[in-house]
């Protein structure tokens, strides 16, 4: 199938603000998600975003969608040395079951 | 409230040898995944189910077979194990269309 992408690193200063990108390929994919997973452990849902809206925020979390662009990002505020992680982006597409399509993962490396 | 448990969280194989990766969720969940996880790749699913008694393959199934006997259970063979399954693999399950994931089984063939 077609892939959902994302560029595989990031570095920020602690305090900085990080934004994590993704494109994505299915229009009509009804969910957008950000999934955070530190080392050793499984994939955590973070966040997500209805196809309908265009952002989204949640305490330091902000999301954006440009449906028009098939584009996501995941912006942090404050980033702080527990945020380095490995954060996913996922779109569900519904051709069979709930089938949730994965992109290859952001390493955030937060540095002091 | 355990959520999604996987058994066991590591395992070394050689070739040929044959292993079932056990999955249970305590959430009453209909749909159950499995994935595998690969550096650069994200997750690929390789069986998913619906609901107790249904399996039905992903985007990589070849070399596993999977059972959903028990609502709560989702097991994961691998009936001739290749270097190639060298892997990190996720159970998921799913209500509504919010995913909650195990801890993961690393598994290493050599």
């Amino acid at each position: 199938g077609e892939d959902v992408e994302q560029s595989l690193f990031l570095s920020v200063r602690e305090g900085d603000s990080s934004v994590i990108n993704c494109t994505y390929t299915d229009s009509s994919s009804t969910y957008l998600y950000w999934y955070k997973q530190e080392p050793g452990a499984g994939l955590q849902l973070l966040t997500y975003i209805f196809s309908n809206m265009d952002m989204k925020q949640d305490q330091r979390l902000t999301v954006l969608l440009n449906k028009k662009d098939k584009h996501l990002s995941l912006r942090i505020a404050d980033t702080q040395t527990g945020d380095s992680a490995i954060y996913f982006c996922a779109e569900i597409r519904d051709n069979y079951g709930q089938n949730f399509v994965f992109g290859p993962g952001t390493r955030l490396s937060v540095l002091p | 409230n355990a959520g999604v448990t996987q058994t066991p969280k590591f395992r070394v194989l050689k070739t040929g040898q044959s292993m079932t990766l056990l999955c249970a969720q305590d959430m009453n969940h209909e749909y159950m995944y499995w994935y595998r996880q690969d550096p650069g790749m994200g997750l690929r699913l390789i069986h998913y189910s619906v609901g107790e008694g249904t399996t039905a393959k992903g985007e990589v199934p070849d070399g596993y077979n999977v059972s959903r006997l028990k609502k709560q259970n989702f097991l994961l063979g691998l009936e001739s194990a290749a270097p190639s399954q060298t892997s990190v693999y996720f159970c998921a399950s799913s209500v509504s269309h919010e995913q909650y994931f195990g801890p993961g089984t690393r598994l290493t063939v050599t």
